[in-house]
């Protein structure tokens, strides 16, 4: 079945990176695009940037221009997304899922993974 | 950014009742809008894409409407397991941002 498989929680101090995996299986990883987005504590859901599956082109949020990058490992069907300089506001969970490539505007984020809780914290 | 508002914020309802979230663009955006439903502690999950197109597995009890800038998630008949957050995106600018959620609850 389609899955995205996340890697666990981690807990970093202010000003250091977080770095974490998306695995996807049952589809083929390069016919889709992977988006990430983080969800502060009672909060909305923020999108922050997203890969091609099969160009590995990304586009992130000016937000976090500075601070993301987005990789992927097409032969591990993997994509990372490691933060930098990372401070409390920081601290969320932040979710990695997939949209079809195709028709710009039209299709939604279809399948998400679990979550990954990081907590910024000194 | 394209800023979304919705309308409710919170919304108190009975099982059957018929249940509409509004969420409003600050610009058009065609029909560039997916619905998800959220439960505590989980991901969200994908209900409806551009605007109107139902998600497959996803019950036919939901739909959506609308363009440019104003758009509908309706619930025809609430089921005990549709209390939850319920949240817009626009897919057509980046950043692609969500709207502030309503919560249906059990009145």
């Amino acid at each position: 079945q389609v899955q995205l498989v996340q890697s666990g929680a981690e807990v970093k101090k202010p000003g250091a990176s977080v770095k974490v995996s998306c695995k996807a299986s049952g589809y083929s990883f390069t016919t889709y695009s992977m988006h990430w987005v983080r969800q502060a504590p009672g909060q909305r859901p923020e999108w922050m940037g997203w890969i091609n599956g099969g160009s590995g082109n990304t586009k992130h949020s000016q937000k976090f221009q500075d601070r993301v990058t987005i990789s992927r490992d097409t032969s591990a069907t993997t994509v990372y997304m490691e933060l930098r300089s990372l401070t409390s506001e920081d601290t969320a969970v932040y979710y990695c899922a997939r949209r079809p490539l195709g028709r710009v505007g039209h299709f939604g984020l279809d399948v998400w993974g679990q979550g990954t809780t990081v907590i910024v914290s000194s | 950014d394209i800023q979304l508002t919705q309308s409710p914020s919170f919304l108190s309802a009975s099982v059957e009742d018929r249940v509409t979230v509004t969420c409003r663009a600050s610009q058009g955006i065609n029909s560039s809008v997916a619905w998800y439903q959220q439960k505590p502690g989980r991901a969200p999950k994908l209900l409806i894409y551009s605007a109107s197109t139902l998600q497959s597995g996803v019950p036919s009890r939901f739909s959506g409407s609308g363009s440019g800038t104003e758009f509908t998630l309706t619930i025809s008949s609430l089921q005990p397991e549709d209390f939850a957050t319920y949240w817009c995106q626009q897919l057509i600018s980046y950043p692609q941002t969500f709207g502030p959620g309503t919560k249906v609850d059990i009145k």
